[in-house]
């Protein structure tokens, strides 16, 4: 079974530009979340997808971050413009429903330097 | 009060040894929870669950539940230079299905 797909893999950027990360779920997983995970933290959830829908995205800086999960498959993780403190690896993770006993598993993440 | 908590570390141990590491949460409701190892410059992966209080052994691993104390632990015995990594504890946040609170990782390291 493939695992979580993300792209790309790094991405170096200058301050105002704009940025996207693309995530693919492992195959039949209905729920796909975004997290974003600082140097020395854990990672913290942006905004979780049942399917199509976004059921909890209270911690996405919708001023600048937008996300999209169009056919409740891929998606994709917009930030405009980055700023300095936007410097994270973005991990996307999925499960099979969000169910509290589900176990989710997460792609390689993309490392994400602003200058 | 952070919703997750651990101990930064680092935790050093010799080559053999048990490693202890230990998590606490706020969140009576918390019905599941987690450890995942993520070594440097990856992505964190399941080592294992635990829903009920008690222990729950898989190989070297040994998860440790008890909900009166909001406690959860992970032992791993014979620790080897390979387990050296960050240890996430996660937990289930009461009733809202599938929202994962992550400690801030406990880093390991296994000396031969």
């Amino acid at each position: 079974e493939a695992g979580v797909v993300q792209s790309p893999r790094y991405k170096i950027i200058e301050k105002k530009q704009p940025v996207a990360f693309w995530c693919n779920p492992i195959s039949g997983h209905n729920t796909l979340y975004w997290y974003r995970q600082n140097l020395g933290q854990g990672p913290e959830l942006l905004i979780r997808y049942e399917n199509e829908e976004a059921v909890d995205d209270s911690q996405l800086p919708k001023d600048r971050f937008s996300a999209e999960r169009l056919k409740g498959v891929d998606s994709t993780l917009k930030i405009q413009p980055a700023e300095l403190g936007d410097s994270a690896v973005y991990l996307c993770a999925s499960s099979r429903t969000r169910r509290w006993e589900e176990t989710q598993y997460f792609g390689p993440g993309t490392r994400l330097l602003v200058l | 009060q952070k919703e997750v908590e651990q101990n930064s570390g680092p935790l050093s141990v010799p080559e053999g040894a048990i490693a202890s590491l230990n998590c606490t949460y706020s969140d009576r409701g918390s019905q599941s929870f987690f450890w995942y190892r993520q070594y440097s410059g990856k992505s964190p992966e399941l080592i294992m669950f635990i829903y009920s209080n008690g222990d729950k052994e898989d190989g070297r691993f040994t998860a440790q539940l008890n909900k009166a104390s909001q406690y959860v632990s992970l032992l791993i015995r014979d620790s080897q230079p390979s387990d050296s990594a960050t240890y996430l504890c996660a937990v289930n946040v009461g009733n809202q299905g599938g929202k994962l609170i992550f400690g801030q990782g406990t880093e390991l390291s296994v000396k031969p």
